[in-house]
């Protein structure tokens, strides 16, 4: 059973350009979620979605962050334009649904990105 | 205080012995925590949920402190396979899986 794909799993770019990640969250999941992870934050919340409609966005950093979810199947998260302080690691989750909300969340391998 | 709070370690522990780490949360209304468990270069992996006073699964053991609002996490017979950073995980409103306040880690290193 495939978990959460990630792609790519590496992104080297220059300062300004664009940058787009893609996640696919695991099938017959309800919500999805997009983190950053760096040694000195740690991980942090950017956005998460409940049957593809954004429900919070409070921890996208700024305007230069955008997240999209077309369909049930495919996210992505695009900065643009990118700056070195965007360089972290970038984890999709996915989470099924229960009577109470989301359930366990499950996380793909991370897009390592370095801006330079 | 911070919302969730850890001993970043490291922790450096004999194969075969006991290690037990702690963390500390802020909302006192928080119903739910969970421990994950994070390998080097890897993604986070749910180890243990604790929705009560505790949890045991095999050598792993999670505990609560709600009047000190505490959690602990002890391993037993620790192997090599253990070495890791635990991360510490409580809803951000106290309830509901949806978002999570992550711990820094406790960082996990088993000595043969």
């Amino acid at each position: 059973d495939a978990g959460v794909i990630q792609s790519p799993r590496h992104e080297v770019t220059e300062m300004g350009q664009e940058v787009t990640l893609r996640c696919k969250p695991i099938s017959g999941h309800d919500y999805l979620f997009w983190y950053r992870q760096t040694m000195m934050r740690g991980l942090e919340l950017l956005i998460y979605f409940n049957n593809n409609v954004p429900i919070d966005d409070s921890g996208m950093p700024e305007d230069r962050f955008s997240a999209k979810m077309p369909n049930a199947s495919f996210s992505t998260l695009k900065i643009q334009p990118s700056e070195p302080r965007d360089s972290a690691v970038y984890f999709c989750a996915s989470s099924p649904r229960t009577s109470g909300g989301a359930d366990t969340q499950y996380f793909g391998p991370g897009t390592r990105l370095t801006v330079l | 205080r911070k919302e969730v709070e850890q001993d970043p370690g490291p922790f450096n522990v004999p194969e075969g012995a006991t290690v037990a780490f702690n963390c500390t949360y802020s909302n006192s209304a928080s119903q739910s925590f969970f421990w994950y468990r994070q390998d080097c270069r890897k993604e986070p992996k749910l180890l243990m949920s604790v929705y009560s006073s505790g949890n045991e699964d095999g050598r792993f053991t999670a505990q609560l402190n709600r009047a000190s609002q505490y959690i602990s996490l002890l391993i037993r017979d620790s192997k090599l396979s253990d070495s890791a950073t635990y991360l510490c995980v409580v809803p951000t409103r106290g309830f509901g899986n949806e978002k999570l306040t992550f711990g820094t880690g406790t960082r996990l290193t088993i000595i043969p």
